[in-house]
């Protein structure tokens, strides 16, 4: 069965960092393209970076490019994402998920981890 | 970039009926590329729809996709109580990668 399950989310005080994790199981993970998409309280979807299986291609949306970076690690089944210079705005649900096969149809998705920037 | 349109905001139906979502592209989408989203309140969203027509898998044939270009359309052919949420449309592109619309709620009558 696969599994996805994120970790790491909490509160942080504006310009602070934070470090998530997505432990990924059932599936052979250096496979496959991987994202995290967020979504903040009450609103819709937002797509936030992607990292092929090899991690040589990575991409980010505007609203995070230089201030989040995406990685992974193979041996550990594990795909992180490091959020430095937070802002209020990326308060959200963080979730990863997997990419079906390319073009980008996640077709699995973790539970999900709470990030809130607050002072 | 872009921008991707849907409609309604909210659907109001009663169990049974059919529901017809529109999600329209401010530019031509390859139909490849345009997916669509259930998601139900305090659960990660579900992939429905890959390739604006194929059901993903565990799907049920109730839903259906279509359309092409800037135009296309999540159907439920007939409303089950387990249908009622949010629907999503994703597009894959070129920068940005994904963008996905506001998203539909599809509401019990």
């Amino acid at each position: 069965e696969v599994q996805l399950v994120e970790s790491g989310g909490g509160l942080v005080k504006p310009g602070g960092s934070l470090r998530l994790s997505c432990a990924a199981s059932g599936f052979t993970f250096s496979s496959y393209s991987m994202n995290w998409v967020r979504q903040a309280p009450g609103k819709g979807l937002e797509w936030v970076s992607s990292i092929s299986s090899s991690s040589s291609y990575i991409y980010y949306a505007d609203s995070v490019k230089g201030r989040f970076t995406i990685s992974r690690d193979n041996a550990k089944n594990s795909l992180y994402l490091q959020m430095n210079s937070l802002r209020a705005e990326d308060t959200a649900v963080y979730y990863c998920a997997r990419d079906s096969g390319g073009n980008y149809n996640f077709d699995y998705w973790g539970q999900g981890t709470l990030v809130t920037v607050s002072s | 970039e872009i921008v991707l349109t849907q409609s309604p905001g909210t659907l109001s139906l009663s169990p049974g009926e059919r529901a017809t979502l529109s999600c329209r592209a401010s530019q031509s989408v390859s139909s490849s590329y345009l997916a669509w989203y259930q998601q139900k309140p305090g659960q990660a969203p579900r992939l429905l729809i890959y390739g604006a027509s194929s059901r993903a898998t565990g799907i049920p044939d109730r839903f259906s996709g279509s359309g092409s270009g800037t135009d296309f359309t999540l159907t439920i052919s007939r409303l089950e109580p387990e249908d009622f949420a949010v629907y999503y449309c994703q597009q894959y592109g070129s920068s940005p990668r994904v963008t996905f619309g506001p998203g539909t709620k599809v509401d019990i009558k």
